[in-house]
């Protein structure tokens, strides 16, 4: 198990639906991620939030809308999402932000499988 | 943000013989990680290398850095099945500014019993 938990572990949702998946760490980590995952293709970073501000926003579309209400939380809210969207999920943390400078690993939760029809 | 390549894209050897896998990048870097993951899950931080760094050992796995080669190698002694997964290795680009880490399109390794 790991120490980032990430609920749901699955969701299907319509392309009308509101959903949103969320994150959680207690290891004191004030860098939190999100990243994409397509079948056998590596992860996509799509944000970074540092000291619960988001710092990094890779042109990711606005149907995707993340959330850092504390250190220890991270949400993605899903809106109007594509079939294409369809993947997995990742959160993951590090100490600081500055995986450069600071040489800080990243921690990842085990991802939300989510299918959008 | 640059990416690695790692070679070679899947590698399949029989338990308890060595794999050894790749990775290349094309641009200045300040660290180089190694990360695994089993199908279906989250990623596994390995190691960590830095720059200034030219070989870092845990347990069976070696990792090097030869940064005039811009090329990194994962070495896995003495293979078991529970090797089985992907390996990806993951930049941090030189310079300073906001970033997370970019991964490689990752080599997939399988452990025949």
């Amino acid at each position: 198990d790991t120490e980032v938990t990430q609920t749901p572990k699955h969701l299907v949702m319509g392309m009308t639906n509101k959903k949103s998946l969320k994150c959680e760490q207690h290891m004191g980590h004030r860098a939190m991620y999100w990243y994409k995952q397509k079948a056998k293709k590596p992860p996509e970073l799509m944000f970074v939030y540092s000291y619960e501000k988001l710092s990094i926003n890779e042109s990711v579309p606005s149907r995707f809308s993340p959330e850092c209400p504390n250190s220890s939380l991270l949400n993605l809210h899903l809106h109007a999402l594509q079939p294409e969207d369809s993947a997995l999920y990742l959160c993951a943390s590090s100490l600081r932000q500055g995986v450069n400078r600071n040489n800080s690993p990243l921690h990842f939760g085990n991802g939300t499988r989510l299918t959008v029809t | 943000s640059q990416q690695g390549e790692e070679d070679p894209q899947a590698l399949s050897i029989q338990e308890g013989e060595n794999a050894t896998m790749n990775c290349s990048y094309k641009t200045s870097i300040n660290n180089l990680q190694w990360y695994r993951q089993n199908s279906g899950r989250g990623l596994v931080h390995l190691i960590l290398i830095r720059s200034n760094e030219r070989e870092k050992h845990s347990g069976r796995l070696r990792v090097t850095l030869d940064t005039s080669k811009k090329s990194s190698s994962l070495l896995i002694t003495a293979s078991r099945a529970a090797d089985t997964a992907s390996y990806f290795c993951a930049l941090a680009n030189s310079g300073g500014g906001a970033d997370g880490l970019t991964f490689g399109k990752g080599t997939h390794l399988i452990i025949q019993p």
